[in-house]
């Protein structure tokens, strides 16, 4: 079965610009994770949805970030008026159930934003 | 507050040689999940292991063995006799009970020479 997958893979934008980044998760997979990678670090989680519901946002660093996912399948991590310290791979993961966190989560390949 | 540290940044060693990656772990839980990840040079994280706080007991998976202690707060885990394909990062990551989220730690490099 198909994996989770992200678009676009590379992304690049000059400062200022908006970009909206996609998330297609396992099907049927009820948890949807965004994390942000910077350059040798580990990732950092950015927002948390069960279905349709945004039950965590406490990662998102800023009022420019944004995430939905309005029919619990697909998700979009929007990024307002880039900048540069924005620069990271954002990576998505799903996991088959809610509730404990006992469940592994299923990484995508992310989505390396540029920022220039 | 949650907190994982990978203390060795990169690791290099020879082919066939075993290797063990070092984590610690900071939490005020009782109940909590431990896992380790895979990063290989594509970008994917790969699940390799899951530990749940009550279960101490020492895990084999082939060349792979994890050693999960309470008392030192640490989960470590061990490569025998290292291949070249296991070149990549490694990520020690911890959770809550409840709420899903990963906390990472900032990984070690692992290369391995031929």
């Amino acid at each position: 079965g198909a994996g989770v997958s992200q678009s676009p893979r590379y992304k690049v934008a000059k400062r200022g610009q908006d970009v909206a980044l996609r998330c297609d998760p396992i099907s049927g997979h009820v948890s949807l994770f965004w994390y942000q990678q910077a350059l040798g670090q580990g990732p950092e989680f950015l927002t948390y949805f069960q279905n349709e519901a945004q039950l965590d946002k406490s990662g998102l660093p800023s009022d420019r970030f944004f995430a939905e996912r309005p029919e619990g399948s697909v998700s979009t991590l929007k990024i307002q008026r880039t900048q540069q310290e924005d620069s990271a791979v954002y990576l998505c993961a799903s996991s088959p159930a809610g509730g404990r966190s006992y469940n592994e989560q299923f990484f995508g390949p992310g989505t390396r934003l540029t920022v220039l | 507050a949650q907190k994982v540290t990978q203390a060795q940044t990169e690791i290099s060693v020879v082919e066939k040689e075993d290797v063990t990656l070092d984590c610690v772990y900071e939490t005020r839980d009782t109940t909590y999940y431990l896992f380790w990840y895979k990063q290989p040079p594509s970008g994917e994280l790969v699940f390799l292991i899951r530990r749940n706080s009550f279960d101490e007991q020492n895990e084999i998976s082939g060349r792979y063995s994890w050693n999960f202690q309470k008392s030192t707060s640490s989960f470590n885990f061990t490569i025998t006799a290292s291949q070249v394909v296991d070149s990549a990062v490694y990520f020690c990551a911890l959770s809550r009970e409840y709420g899903n989220k990963l906390v990472f730690g900032a990984g070690t490099i692992l290369r391995v020479k031929s």
